[in-house]
């Protein structure tokens, strides 16, 4: 049990639509970042949200997008889906404070554009 | 922007050998952190090491942080199947709001 849920597991999606991950950080965590892993490669930053803020933000182009909730739970919307943004997509959970401390990472969402 | 750079890439080993992963940057470093991720799995957090020369081991691994903390390098005596996996480093940018910037990874695979 990695303490990090992400939903779903397992995405397929059509070039130019749009898709939503979901992310319910480790008890006691309030800060979730998400991160892009495409195969074979370490995983890249998208960005970080803290108190419902987007805090920080990777290179990544604005199609990508998220949200946190009261309840420090995440999502992590991408537009005009593309093919490259085929990849894992993780999300990672820590609590303000401790220093970035062991980041607890979700299994991740599987994307696949076709 | 800072980068981390991992050697090597891959890594094939009899069970029982040894095994060693260097992670580098051309920059200072607050600190480094070692994950693994298993094939089909998701990173999982091993250790942070803060100190210049820190020197930290679990079981049969040792991590080690540079003098000048731009390098690290985690070690692996005997390796065994259940070390199996994709082993990455990954520096915390205080001063970007806390996020990983993560190394290529270096793949091993132990042959029994």
């Amino acid at each position: 049990d990695a303490g990090v849920t992400q939903s779903p597991t397992h995405l397929i999606k059509t070039r130019g639509q749009q898709v939503t991950l979901r992310c319910s950080p480790k008890s006691g965590h309030d800060t979730v970042s998400w991160y892009q892993q495409a195969l074979g490669q370490g995983p890249q930053f998208i960005f970080q949200y803290y108190e419902e803020e987007e805090r920080q933000r990777g290179n990544f182009p604005d199609r990508f997008s998220g949200h946190q909730f009261p309840n420090y739970s995440s999502e992590l919307n991408v537009n005009a889906l593309l093919l490259g943004d085929s990849a894992l997509y993780l999300c990672a959970s820590t609590r303000q404070g401790a220093g970035g401390y062991g980041y607890t990472f979700g299994s991740g969402t599987r994307l696949t554009v076709v | 922007g800072q980068q981390v750079m991992q050697i090597p890439q891959y890594q094939h080993v009899q069970e029982g050998e040894d095994f060693t992963t260097y992670c580098n940057s051309s920059t200072t470093l607050s600190n480094i952190q070692w994950y693994k991720q298993r094939p089909g799995g998701h990173p999982v957090f091993l250790i942070q090491l803060v100190k210049s020369g820190e020197v930290k081991k679990q079981k049969r691994l040792t991590f080690q942080f540079g003098e000048a903390k731009k390098n690290s390098s985690l070690h692996i005596t005997a390796t065994q199947t259940t070390d199996v996996g994709t082993y990455f480093c990954a520096a915390l940018s205080y001063n970007q709001g806390g996020k990983l910037i993560f190394g290529q990874g270096t793949e091993l695979s132990v042959k029994p």
